[in-house]
């Protein structure tokens, strides 16, 4: 079964440094997103990525963040200047053209900021 | 703006006794609606899912939800727990102009006695 997936599992950083997550979304898939889950919180919708331009984006999503779609199967999520807040679980996700279609979850990349 | 109240921070059920999450919403249209699993330290499953049509959805591993619209409820329902199903669930409402788009509650930690 086809799946989205997400490198690294988990990734450890320095406050200040930048990071790149990787998402390979489900390959026929024409819609993106991100999401973000704070340890013990409710999971937080980023922004929705669609014919290579931001679709649209929370309050969370601020210059730090940019995401792009670099070639036909990647979809990233860059944090610039990382704070100790950022830690996070942070989910990609994926789906098909159409109204009621429901997007698929990758397992997630677990971001520590040190 | 949309919204979802999981009302139980904590359940505990016993193995095999039936269980009920309880799941409000807030959404200005017919609104798309899920229920995740997630164990710990790990990614959202879907359980299921409505958009339109039957309001008695049925899922993956024995759950069910119902759609109801004068309630603004969609609450997941099962039978007879099993210990596997030790989690954290979330509903979440989903944008039907943004289809991947979704708003998430607080989650709903369940454990399962033996």
């Amino acid at each position: 079964e086809p799946e989205v997936t997400q490198t690294p599992s988990h990734q450890v950083t320095q406050m200040g440094q930048e990071v790149i997550l990787r998402c390979v979304p489900i390959s026929n898939h024409l819609y993106f997103y991100w999401y973000r889950q704070i340890l013990g919180q409710k999971v937080e919708f980023l922004v929705s990525f669609y014919n290579n331009e931001i679709s649209e984006k929370s309050e969370i999503f601020d210059d730090q963040f940019s995401v792009e779609r670099p070639d036909g199967s990647n979809f990233t999520l860059k944090i610039r200047s990382t704070k100790l807040e950022d830690s996070a679980m942070y989910f990609c996700a994926s789906r098909v053209r159409g109204g009621n279609t429901e997007a698929f979850f990758g397992q997630g990349t677990r971001l520590t900021v040190v | 703006a949309q919204s979802v109240t999981q009302p139980d921070i904590h359940i505990t059920v016993s193995e095999g006794a039936s269980l009920e999450l309880r799941c409000n919403y807030s959404y200005g249209a017919t609104p798309y609606l899920f229920w995740y699993v997630q164990s710990p330290g790990q990614g959202l499953q879907l359980l299921l899912k409505y958009f339109s049509g039957d309001t008695l959805v049925q899922g993956i591993k024995g759950f069910e939800a119902e759609f109801k619209r004068s309630q603004s409820s969609f609450n997941l329902r099962k039978p007879s727990v099993h210990w596997s199903d030790a989690a954290e669930y979330f509903c979440a409402v989903g944008d039907n102009t943004n289809a991947g788009k979704s708003t998430f509650g607080d989650g709903t930690t369940l454990t399962v006695k033996p």
